[in-house]
This record gives structure tokens, sequence and C-alpha cells, in this order.
């Protein structure tokens, strides 16, 4: 596709339930990353990939929250046991060079009731 | 801490003014900074960047003021249309790293 594309737009899931969010970035991107934007704020970011591995995963709140690039396009953020504070809009954007180049996703709105 | 911040929540003005968005940073490593507009729904959409080593950078309509003194950084539109009407954020990245780190945003609301 011609942009960033994030599925499903919309997940609603139950406390304690396992979610994953997908992100596939334009194609050629090497860089990966995902953020997370919490109603009336900025984005926070979560993780970087540079090709298939994670180079900064810093911002990764806690174990529950996982995400992985096996081959270097499509990522998968991975979200066990969810929480209530989860419930955020979840970004992906993808570049090859820097910052400049990066396109983001329309995001995954996940709620958790 | 790190953060980075706005001074001013929600701006209004009228179609054809112009519109000054301002931003505080506190991180003196941060070597590069982008303003973003986001539009309801939608994903942050790169408006104009400025290295630490600048400090005004023109693009269309758009101007971004870095003053490093005071670590403050602020967005010029000229004619503001109503277009224009989104939630502006900066963002910055520290030396050495790669993330952005977002501040909390300001909505513009253009009136006709």
């Amino acid at each position: 596709g011609a942009g960033v594309s994030q599925t499903p737009s919309n997940k609603v899931t139950e406390k304690g339930k396992y979610v994953e969010l997908r992100c596939d970035p334009i194609s050629g991107h090497t860089a990966l990353y995902w953020y997370r934007q919490s109603l009336g704020q900025g984005p926070e970011f979560l993780i970087y990939f540079q090709g298939t591995g994670a180079a900064d995963d810093s911002g990764l709140p806690n174990d529950r929250f996982f995400a992985v690039r096996p081959e270097g396009s499509v990522s998968t953020l991975k979200i066990q046991r969810t929480e209530r504070g989860d419930s955020a809009v979840y970004l992906c954007a993808s570049s090859l060079k820097g910052w400049s180049e990066a396109f983001f996703g329309q995001g995954t709105r996940l709620t958790v009731v | 801490g790190e953060s980075v911040g706005l001074h001013l929540p929600t701006l209004s003005v009228q179609e054809g003014d112009n519109s000054i968005i301002n931003c505080a940073y506190s991180n003196s490593a941060s070597d590069y900074f982008i303003w973003y507009k986001q539009e309801s729904g939608k994903g942050p959409q790169f408006i104009i960047d400025i290295r630490s080593n600048m400090d005004k950078r023109q693009g269309q309509r758009v101007t971004v003021l870095l003053n490093k003194t005071v670590k403050h950084l602020s967005l010029q539109i000229a004619a503001t249309q109503p277009g224009d009407s989104a939630v502006y954020f900066c963002a910055e990245i520290h030396t050495g790293r790669r993330a952005l780190t977002f501040g909390s945003g300001t909505r513009l609301q253009v009136q006709p």
C-alpha cells in the first residue's frame, strides 16, 4: 500500500485478555516505531525496530507488552493480560532514513472493558 | 526529568491571521526537533523540522524558531486556514537516540 497500515482500526477486549495489533509499514522502510497515545496526550514511545531487531525497547511499560518483526517488514504488538489502563490509540510509524521521511499509520484504538 | 511541553492547550484564531504555537523543552541534550499536525482519527503528520545548530527554518506558510538559550520552540503559521485546525505537537530527539519524545499538544481552532 501507499502508506502505513494498521489493523484492526478498533479493538474492544475484556480485561485480562490477550490482543495483537498489526502494523504494515511502507514497503522498503527498515525502521519501524510503535507509540501509544492516550486521550489528550502526545504519543508515548514504546519500541523501535531497525530491520528485524528491536534496537530500543525502553518504552515498553512492563513485561505484558511485547513486539516482534520477524521478517523486517510487518510488526505485531502483543499485549498480555490487558488492563483498563492499556486503553489508548496505538500508533505505528515507519521510515527509510530519518524522521523527516517517516510516516505514521492511523492507529489502532484499543479499548479494554 | 526529561519533558517536552506546551504553554497553551488551546489556541483560537481567525481565518487569515497568523498563528503561533509554543513549546518548551527541558533536555539540553536534544539536538533535533519536529512539529507535527494531528487531525482527529489520524496519525501525526510531519510539518517541519529543525536541528539544534539552526535557530530558524521556513517552509510553506510555516516557520519554526528555536531558542536554545531558554529551551523554547515555536511554530508560526501564516495566513491560517480552516484546514489548519488540528492538534499540534512538538517533538524532540536526544543525541544518540532514534525515538521521538512528544509534548502534550496544542489544539488550534480556526474561526471562519
